[in-house]
């Protein structure tokens, strides 16, 4: 079984358009985190969310809206494309607090065209 | 802002040779992850590192946390062509998030 899962792998959309990536883990984990690669691999935090609750927002465009409908699900809604908007998305979680092991879904491909 | 810089941003070295990445900081981290990415995959944890100048060995791979908690280096002895991938530091500069550093992409070379 897949520890963290999110889909769609690979996303090609047009400018303009809204999409969404969905994310679960089966790990009873309490925290979950979107992440955000470009294409340097530069690995950058986008949100965090604790039992539902936001408890990290990293200057993120409003466009970009996530959603914890329980502590096993993030979603990640983004409005409008642009075209600086592709990368690849990293759903992500863990136990609350630091020096806990991260761990990554197999990340979502988002090219915008 | 907050940064964690690797280097070499770089590496591409013959199977057998050592190799030392470096990731620092002028900030202060209650602890530092070392992950490693394959193509097409997310990082894995490598080693977590909570104390100053605590020193870790992962068969090949010896990690290093500096004494004052601001750096760290990860050591490969005797590279392999299975060590080929993307390196990436994490510092935790609180309670709640990692930082990741700039990445150094290693290949070896068979």
């Amino acid at each position: 079984d897949t520890a963290v899962s999110q889909t769609p792998k690979y996303l090609v959309t047009q400018m303009g358009n809204d999409k969404s990536i969905k994310c679960e883990q089966n790990l009873g984990h309490d925290t979950m985190y979107w992440y955000k690669q470009d294409s340097k691999k530069f690995l950058k935090i986008m949100f965090s969310y604790n039992n539902k609750e936001l408890i990290i927002n990293e200057t993120v465009p409003n466009r970009f809206s996530p959603k914890s409908p329980d502590k096993a699900h993030l979603n990640l809604h983004i409005n409008s494309l642009e075209l600086g908007d592709s990368a690849v998305y990293f759903c992500a979680s863990s136990q609350l607090g630091a020096g806990n092991t991260i761990y990554f879904g197999e990340g979502s491909w988002l090219t915008v065209v | 802002t907050q940064l964690l810089e690797q280097s070499p941003q770089f590496l591409s070295i013959q199977e057998g040779e050592n190799l030392t990445v470096y990731c620092n900081s002028s900030s202060v981290f209650s602890s530092l992850q070392w992950y490693r990415q394959e193509p097409g995959e997310g990082p894995v944890l490598l080693v977590t590192v909570v104390t100053g100048g605590e020193v870790k060995k992962l068969k090949r791979l010896t990690f290093q946390f500096g004494d004052a908690r601001k750096d760290s280096s990860l050591h490969i002895t005797a590279a392999q062509p299975g060590d080929t991938g993307l390196y990436l530091c994490a510092g935790a500069p609180g309670t709640y998030k990692y930082i990741f550093g700039t990445g150094t992409r290693l290949k070896v070379l068979a």
